[in-house]
């Protein structure tokens, strides 16, 4: 079974600096990966994914991910952040051929200061 | 993307009643949709795999009799939380898959309260 850890529960950072939000994830088999978002009191939308090929994975609202297999890492950046991107982030994981059964991190509440 | 709409948003009922939540693909056919629960300020923890015209799969701990799951059509998966408690109070989430790797998608969300 696969496992995923988001290490910061939460991420204080002033508008338009950088932002990185670690995930890591444990699992037996090869995965795909994805980071999601979700404002308050509504569902996830999907950020990015990764699948195959590039290890350099560009997402919506400027993030972007990077796929480290040998670290089994998949974390979360953005070079300058808004006030807008304050939510909670969320990275899952996927095996392959599991038919898109996700399994979630614990999440990570990005704040960010004007 | 494709669009999956949860209804109700936000739902209130009393201890001992059943509350039923919809989960609908409003633009694309969905063979299989799951549902999550989420407490206040932790992640999605997956309740059950529903499959159209079949029973659904619930993970461990979950209460098949608790939490009823019908995916009568390839549009429409419902989950009625029977004999409602407080502690069933919850953010139910429910996510579509429209067909290709890693294309899930899911609903805004329904908020249940137990008083």
């Amino acid at each position: 079974a696969q496992s995923v850890t988001q290490l910061d529960s939460q991420v204080p950072v002033f508008e338009e600096a950088p932002v990185e939000l670690r995930c890591n994830y444990s699992s037996s088999v090869s995965v795909y990966l994805f980071w999601y978002v979700q404002y308050p009191n509504q569902g996830l939308q999907l950020l990015l994914k990764y699948l195959s090929g590039s290890t350099l994975v560009k997402g919506i609202n400027g993030f972007e991910a990077e796929f480290n297999k040998s670290q089994t890492s998949f974390h979360l950046r953005k070079p300058s952040v808004h006030i807008s991107d304050t939510a909670e982030y969320f990275c899952a994981v996927s095996e392959v051929n599991a038919g898109n059964m996700l399994t979630f991190g614990g999440g990570t509440r990005l704040m960010v200061k004007p | 993307g494709a669009v999956v709409s949860q209804h109700p948003s936000w739902v209130i009922c009393k201890s001992g009643t059943s509350v039923k939540i919809e989960c609908r693909s409003l633009d694309f056919q969905a063979t299989t949709m799951f549902w999550y629960r989420q407490f206040p300020k932790q992640s999605l923890m997956l309740m059950a795999t529903s499959n159209e015209g079949s029973k659904a799969t619930y993970e461990q701990g979950v209460e098949k009799d608790k939490f009823l799951i019908n995916h009568a059509s390839l549009t429409l998966s419902t989950l009625t939380v029977t004999s409602a408690h407080p502690e069933d109070s919850s953010f139910y989430i429910c996510s579509a898959r429209a067909g290709g790797v890693g294309e899930l998608f899911f609903g805004e969300g329904s908020r249940l309260t137990v008083l």
